[in-house]
């Protein structure tokens, strides 16, 4: 029973170009979002939130955006560069404490140049 | 700045064997949550602790158990080695103390587990 779900697992994208990462989530329970980029032999480092009183949220080249009534989230990056170039993932809280979280599977980003 | 540090980075263990995973906070935080991820998996939470009591705690069988010291490190046991134990286990530390607020928390690069 997957509560956040991430559908797809890669996504490539042209340097300069938008890339969109897409997440959908089952409880609407749920008070906030986080998503987290994670580097080969690195930790998943936390990149942006949203709570779930917002549609919208943004910081520099990154937006995420928050549609309640379909139980979606959307991370927008422009302009993609090649050192965005990581696996992303959608979170959401599990509860109890704010160090249990629960991830989506991720999705791979490409940025080529 | 040291972030959150994990030891050893990869260890290689036998089916049925017990291993010890070990973390170490940033300075100052409290709090320290365990994750497990799977290959093609998301992380997912194993135990959270704060101020060495067991704050949270998911759905993992009792073969997994862990600890906080006093000065916050923290230590995963895995009893029983299975071969589906096999995972990358993060570590994240964080304040854990900031009621009603974003509390962020930061990961380590993780230990690499192999069970064969």
């Amino acid at each position: 029973d997957q509560q956040v779900k991430q559908n797809s697992p890669s996504l490539s994208v042209q340097e300069g170009r938008i890339s969109i990462l897409n997440c959908d989530y089952t409880n609407s329970m749920f008070d906030y979002f986080l998503w987290y980029k994670k580097y080969p032999a690195e930790g998943p480092t936390f990149l942006i939130s949203i709570s779930s009183i917002k549609d919208k949220n943004e910081d520099g080249r990154f937006t995420v955006f928050l549609n309640k009534s379909a139980k979606h989230l959307s991370l927008h990056i422009v302009p993609s560069q090649p050192g965005d170039s990581a696996v992303y993932f959608c979170a959401g809280p599990g509860g109890g404490s704010q160090g249990n979280l629960i991830f989506g599977k991720g999705t791979k980003l490409s940025v080529k140049p | 700045d040291a972030g959150v540090t994990q030891s050893p980075t990869h260890l290689i263990k036998t089916r049925g064997q017990q291993v010890t995973l070990r973390c170490s906070p940033i300075s100052g935080h409290k709090s320290v949550s365990w994750y497990q991820q799977v290959l093609g998996q998301g992380p997912q939470f194993i135990f959270q602790y704060y101020e060495k009591e067991e704050r949270g705690r998911g759905n993992f069988p009792d073969r997994f158990s862990a600890r906080q010291f006093p000065n916050y490190s923290s230590e995963l046991n895995v009893n029983a080695l299975l071969l589906g134990d096999s995972a990358l286990y993060l570590c994240a530390s964080s304040w854990g103390n900031l009621a009603g607020a974003f509390d962020e928390q930061y990961f380590g690069p993780g230990t690499r587990l192999t069970v064969t």
